[in-house]
């Protein structure tokens, strides 16, 4: 069974920091998502990874894959209030992680 | 030109009774997918339609979650004898559906609004 895990579940930064969310997945997969809900909305496509070294990078925000660790990144470089919200990293037939709530303080 | 569309945007129902939950997905997109998200949870897969193929409906909870796809297009899911915990929002999303190797869309996925059901 594939199992997705992210962490941390809950970040607090302040304006202007760096930090990165790590997502894990037990079993070989060739593709991973990572995706933003806001509070009461729904799910907006972020970064789609499709091998492995994959890096890919909108903004603020830049994603990558390792496939042979299992492991995706997403890496927020001097955030801002505007990315606070909740992250899901996807896997396969879209198994979620648990999601990292952000919260971005002024 | 629209995106993925979901009705009703709220239901409230009373226990032991049947709801039924549409998808309109994106124009052209062959595969469509329902999850179902609890309360400050991650999403739960459900059921996986893809072109003309039977469902993928291993995520299905229970005997009493069924779902279809008419045409290729607008889906309808379906919960009998509802009860409490069935409460969620229920998100349904879209996508072109090239099959990859796992039986998965390399494609992305497209969100709908949600439905918020609640079952007092």
């Amino acid at each position: 069974e594939l199992k997705v895990e992210q962490n941390p579940l809950f970040l607090s930064m302040q304006e202007g920091k760096n930090y990165t969310i790590y997502c894990n997945y037990s079993t070989t997969s060739d593709r991973l998502y990572w995706y933003r809900q806001d509070p009461g909305k729904s799910l907006e496509s972020l970064f789609v990874l499709l091998s492995n070294g994959a890096v890919k990078q909108e903004g603020r925000l830049m994603a990558s894959l390792d496939t042979k660790a299992r492991l995706s990144t997403l890496h927020i470089t001097a955030a801002v209030h505007d990315l606070s919200a909740t992250y899901f990293c996807a896997v396969g037939r879209l198994t979620f992680g648990e999601g990292t709530q952000l919260t971005v303080n002024p | 030109g629209a995106g993925v569309s979901q009705s009703p945007s709220n239901k409230v129902t009373e226990k032991g009774k049947d709801v039924e939950l549409r998808c309109d997905p994106i124009s052209g997109h062959t595969a469509l997918y329902w999850y179902r998200q609890s309360l400050g949870q991650g999403l739960e897969f459900l059921i996986y339609f893809q072109g003309n193929s039977a469902p993928d409906k291993s995520g299905l909870p229970s005997d009493r979650f069924s779902a279809e796809r008419t045409g290729g297009s607008v889906s309808t899911l379906t919960i009998q004898r509802t009860q409490q915990e069935d409460s969620a929002v229920y998100l349904c999303a879209s996508s072109l559906g090239a099959r990859g190797t796992s039986g998965a869309s390399y494609n992305e996925q497209f969100f709908g609004p949600g439905t918020r059901l609640t079952v007092l």
